[in-house]
């Protein structure tokens, strides 16, 4: 089983609306949670930080469900910007990233 | 001018040859990473540095190598390249700090091994 699994879509949508997907770990004892974004062919760049409480940043919205084991990624009000392959990366206590696949979005307009 | 550069960007190779990929960084960091991307997959970690003495096995090592020369550069080798080598290799950068460091790619290298 892979340790951090996403649904790869694509989620295609169209400008202005909200989409939402999820990501599943697997171990229990991980402990920090963060959403990284990688357009195509490009390095991969982090998003924002997922906290335990759930956090916003702008038009994105981070949770966590540690009982689940899953994190959640939400984009309001979508932009043809916003297009792009999002990555769901967990670490443990040894500060090494686990990285999903990833989940493809593609806002149209 | 970036933080972390990586040359080669693209580099097409024959099975069998040795093939080296370097990573420069100018952001101070302690620990570096080399990452290989596969279509369909998650970015997988190969060897990591937590500083100039220390060398650590990723998850997928097996037929690769590292130096860490300096501070700012994390070198990989391949020393005898094969077609599933063929891949995206990404070197990272964190500075120390707990388990919410972020992490900060340089632009990747697209090797090709045919």
């Amino acid at each position: 089983r892979k340790e951090v699994e996403q649904d790869p879509g694509p989620f295609n949508v169209p400008e202005g609306a909200t989409v939402a997907f999820n990501c599943t770990y697997s171990n229990s004892a991980s402990q920090s949670f963060f959403w990284y974004r990688q357009d195509c062919r490009k390095e991969p760049k982090l998003l924002m930080s997922v906290y335990s409480s759930g956090n916003e940043d702008g038009r994105f919205t981070a949770q966590l469900n540690r009982a689940s084991q899953y994190i959640s990624l939400l984009i309001r009000d979508s932009k043809l910007s916003d297009s792009a392959t999002y990555l769901c990366v967990v670490t443990g206590n040894d500060y090494k990233l686990s990285f999903g696949a990833g989940t493809t979005v593609t806002v149209r307009a | 001018d970036a933080d972390v550069t990586q040359t080669p960007r693209n580099r097409i190779t024959k099975t069998g040859k040795r093939i080296m990929l370097e990573c420069s960084q100018t952001k101070g960091h302690d620990r570096m990473y080399w990452y290989r991307q596969d279509p369909g997959l998650g970015l997988q970690l190969i060897y990591y540095s937590f500083d100039v003495k220390d060398i650590n096995k990723g998850e997928i090592s097996d037929g690769y190598s590292v130096s860490r020369q300096a501070q700012a550069k994390f070198s990989l080798s391949l020393e005898s390249a094969i077609p599933n080598q063929t891949a995206l290799y990404f070197c990272a950068t964190s500075a120390y700090g707990g388990g919410s460091d972020t992490q900060y790619f340089g632009p990747g290298t697209r090797l090709t091994v045919l």
